[in-house]
Order: structure tokens, then sequence, then C-alpha cells
């Protein structure tokens, strides 16, 4: 196990076309968050999934976003309808509930024209 | 509302001097705090919690609730510490709430 993956690591797209990214977390991980960070920020929390359950969403996210963990194992987040402002690295982080320490992937970078 | 505050942007000091990287937080609960670190090209990765209260890279950081602190020291920094450090706050539903970081440079 390498670690949580993320792919693809870059995605240009144009306004308004439908883009999903992909996450692979730890093996024996059950949690599994989202978060997007733009530049000179800190991460932004998206969702939260415990197993396939998806605990938590932020008020901030538009319906526009979608996430799912099928099988509690990888997870995707579809984002529809794409905007300029919607240009932002998008990253994923695992842990267990027992330790509670945040792996993160290496982030899916979106550039919407 | 959750809120992580980290007033500098920007933090340079000289090797071997201390150094200090500062946060703030407000919430209403008991919050669990952290600092992740990010070295050039390289994850996000956790650096300390404070309900370890352990010492990493020979950083620490103490919760102070009375002044909702969570500051992050080393008393004599080095090169290799050079990174964006971000402050984090866990509420109680597993929400993690970053700080806008700071990026630290030590001269050597």
């Amino acid at each position: 196990d390498t670690g949580v993956s993320q792919n693809p690591r870059h995605k240009i797209t144009k306004r308004g076309q439908n883009v999903t990214f992909r996450c692979d977390p730890i093996s024996e991980h059950n949690r599994l968050y989202w978060y997007r960070q733009t530049l000179g920020q800190g991460p932004e929390f998206l969702t939260y999934f415990q197993n396939e359950a998806q605990l938590e969403k932020s008020r901030l996210l538009s319906d526009r976003f979608s996430a799912e963990r099928p099988k509690g194992s990888f997870s995707t987040l579809e984002i529809q309808r794409t905007e300029q402002g919607d240009s932002a690295m998008y990253l994923c982080a695992s842990s267990s509930s027992r330790y509670n320490e945040q792996f993160f992937g290496p982030g899916t970078r979106l550039t919407v024209l | 509302a959750q809120r992580v505050t980290q007033p500098e942007k920007l933090l340079s000091v000289f090797k071997g001097a201390p150094v200090e990287l500062k946060c703030n937080y407000s919430y209403s609960g008991s919050p669990e705090l952290f600092w992740y670190v990010q070295y050039s090209r390289q994850r996000l990765q956790l650096l300390l919690r404070h309900i370890s209260r352990e010492s990493i890279k020979g950083f620490t950081a103490d919760l102070n609730k009375g002044e909702t602190s969570f500051h992050l020291k080393k008393p004599f920094a080095q090169e290799e510490d050079s990174a964006m450090y971000y402050c984090a706050l866990k509420n109680t539903g597993n929400q993690f709430y970053f700080g806008t970081g700071t990026s630290l440079t030590v001269i050597p």
C-alpha cells in the first residue's frame, strides 16, 4: 500500500462540462474526507464518509457536487456543469476511526476554462 | 461556527533562532487541534496533535483554552523546517477546519 492515491492528477475542462475524480484510500481506513484548496487558502472541508455512509457535507457545497463511496472503499467526487470558480486543488484524505490521523493524497488539480 | 486563524502568511527566521507560528481558534465545543505541514513537492502530513502532548521534530504546541490558541514552537529552527504549516481544528462531528497557513522560511 503506497498511501492515498488520487486520479487524475490534473484535469482541464471547459465550463459546463462534468468531471469526476477518484480517491483510493489506505485499505484499512474506514474514514474518507474530501477537501478543496484554492491558492493562498487552507484545505476547505467538503464531505466525509465513514465506511460507505456520507455523514457530513459542507453547507458551502452546491448541488452540483456529489460524492460517493460504494462498498466503503474508493470514493468519487463529481462536479456537474463546472464553473470557473471550481478551479482548485481537490484533496482526499483517509483515516481510521481509532487513530484519526489523516493521510492525504497528492490531490487533483482542476482547471476550468 | 468554527474558525481557525493563522495571522502570519509568511515568516522568516534565521537558522538556530526560535520560531513560533501562531494559531487561534473559535469553537463553542471541546476542540481537537492539529498542526499539519507540507514540505516542498510533498503531501500534506500531520505534524502533531494536542491530545498527544508530544514533541515531533523538536516542535511542540500547547492548547491554551483561555486564549483559544494553539501556537507551534521550536527553540532552534533548522533549514529543513522550511515548509507550509497549517493549523486545523476537528469538531465533534469529525469535520476538520484548516487555517490559511503560514509559510516558514529558515534562513541559513
